[in-house]
């Protein structure tokens, strides 16, 4: 069973702050990794993609991969609470059919 | 208008029912998806299709069926709705292979089975 595991938080910071998010996977043959936020109530929408060891930043969010030790991260910078929201880390399995989701950490950031 | 359309929307219905859940897409995209979402338990994906001829199953497809009518066209199907077939249901598409975990969703079809 292909396993994509994430802390279901919440996790609380202040506005301005660091969020970290975590993602740990199973499938040593994952190759695409990917993060979504969903609002509440909202269906998700890709933010972040990366698909080779190292960061890759895009405006305030910053996605590091390290597939030796199959950890996927995304850190948002300067957190507002318009960024209070379900993060769905995901992956590909199946070399490469399938993308299979964790169950998503809830952020809050408090103004 | 949504590129990803589902519909319905809303649907209650009662446990031994048939019910199809109708996806439509506008963005050209060969590959279609159907999740369910549930507290606490995340996305699960039920069934995928990378063209009309080609239909997989994902993580959890007993209980459920698809069609693919078109290219723009994916359907749910639970045969015999169970109370536990309560969930949000979510339509996605994408691009080709090397795009194919860049997902666009629908706006979701909420199901309650009593």
């Amino acid at each position: 069973q292909k396993e994509v595991e994430q802390n279901s938080g919440p996790l609380s910071v202040p506005e301005g702050a660091i969020a970290s998010l975590n993602c740990t996977y199973s499938d040593r043959g994952s190759q695409s990794f990917f993060w979504y936020r969903q609002y509440s109530g909202k269906s998700p929408e890709l933010i972040m993609s990366i698909y080779s060891n190292g960061d890759k930043e895009d405006g305030r969010f910053t996605a590091q991969l390290n597939k030796a030790s199959q950890y996927v991260s995304l850190l948002i910078r300067d957190s507002q609470p318009s960024d209070s929201a379900t993060y769905l880390c995901a992956v590909t399995v199946q070399a490469g059919t399938a993308l299979i989701f964790g169950k998503g950490t809830t952020l809050s950031v408090s103004s | 208008d949504a590129d990803v359309t589902q519909t319905p929307r809303n649907r209650i219905t009662k446990t031994g029912k048939r019910i199809m859940l109708e996806c439509s897409q506008t963005k050209g995209h060969d590959r279609m998806y159907w999740y369910r979402q549930d507290p606490g338990l995340g996305l699960r994906l039920i069934y995928y299709s990378f063209d009309v001829k080609d239909i997989n199953k994902g993580e959890i497809s007993d209980g459920y069926s698809v069609s693919r009518q078109a290219q723009a066209k994916f359907s749910l199907s639970l045969e015999s709705a169970i109370p536990n077939q309560t969930a949000l249901y979510f339509c996605a598409t994408s691009r080709d292979r090397g795009h194919h975990g860049e997902l666009f969703f629908g706006e979701g079809s909420r199901l309650t089975v009593l």
